[in-house]
C-alpha cells in the first residue's frame, strides 16, 4: 500500500542537539510539506517542496532546515536554534504541486520532546 | 483577523443528533476548501472537499457560501465514532499553500 512514513514516532532530544526527522512517501507525489502542531493550535507550515532540489520556507522556518534530494524523501532537521522545538511534527504530500490541491496525505507524525 | 477561523468548541451532542460547524475565511480570493478530521494524537485525514455546488458523502454534507465567506460541515445521525476534531482548510490562489484552521472539537456521547 502506498503512503507516507515518518520516523521515529517519538523522539527525545537534549537542548543544544540537532535532530533529523525522516519522511518518506511512495505515492509519487511531487509536493511535500512539513507542519508543526502545538496543543490546541492549528497546523503551521515549516517548509514545503514542490519539486526535487527545490524547497521554500513556510511561516515558521527559523531554526529548521530541509533537503529534497529525492522525490520520495523530505527530511526535516530541527536545529539547536529552534527555541521551542517540543511539538508534534507532521509530514504531508500532495499530487499536484502547481494547482489548487491541498495536502491530501499525512504521515503518522513524530512527537519531539526536548529534555 | 485570522485567515481561517473556527469555533474550537467542544460541541457536545448525543448519538443520533445533527450537528453543524462553520468555518470563516478572510481572503475572498480563496479557491479550494476542504474538511479534515483529526483524532486525538493522530494525523489529520481528508474528510471531504467542498465544492461551490456543495458536497454530500453519506451522513456528511459540506457547503460553501462565497458571499459570506464561510464553509460548513453538517453531520447527521451522529455516531460515537464521529468524536474528533474537524479542521477547515482553505487554499488561496497564487500560492496554493493551504491554511489550516485550529479545528472544532466534537464529542458524541451515548
Amino acid at each position: 500500500d502506498g503512503g507516507i512514513t515518518q520516523s521515529p514516532k517519538y523522539l527525545f532530544r537534549k537542548e543544544g542537539q540537532n535532530v533529523t526527522l525522516s519522511c518518506e512517501q511512495n505515492l509519487n507525489h511531487d509536493a511535500m510539506y512539513w507542519y508543526r502542531q502545538d496543543p490546541g493550535q492549528g497546523l503551521r507550515l515549516i517548509y514545503y517542496s514542490q519539486i526535487v532540489n527545490d524547497f521554500q520556507k513556510g511561516d515558521i522556518a527559523e531554526g529548521y532546515s530541509v533537503s529534497r534530494e529525492k522525490k520520495e524523501s523530505f527530511p526535516l532537521t530541527v536545529t539547536s536554534a529552534q527555541k521551542n522545538p517540543t511539538a508534534f511534527y507532521l509530514c504531508a504530500s500532495s499530487i499536484d504541486s502547481g494547482g489548487t490541491d491541498s495536502p491530501r496525505f499525512f504521515g503518522p507524525g513524530t512527537r519531539l520532546t526536548v529534555l | 483577523r485570522k485567515e481561517v477561523e473556527q469555533d474550537p468548541g467542544p460541541f457536545n451532542v448525543p448519538e443520533g443528533a445533527t450537528v453543524a460547524f462553520n468555518c470563516t475565511y478572510s481572503n475572498s480570493a480563496s479557491q479550494s476548501f476542504f474538511w479534515y478530521r483529526q483524532d486525538c494524537r493522530k494525523e489529520p485525514k481528508l474528510l471531504m472537499s467542498v465544492y461551490s455546488s456543495g458536497n454530500e458523502d453519506g451522513r456528511f454534507t459540506a457547503q460553501l457560501n462565497r458571499a459570506s465567506q464561510y464553509i460548513s460541515l453538517l453531520i447527521r445521525d451522529s455516531k460515537l465514532s464521529d468524536s474528533a476534531t474537524y479542521l477547515c482548510v482553505v487554499t488561496t490562489g497564487g500560492s496554493y499553500i493551504p491554511t489550516f484552521g485550529r479545528g472544532t472539537s466534537l464529542i458524541v456521547h451515548p
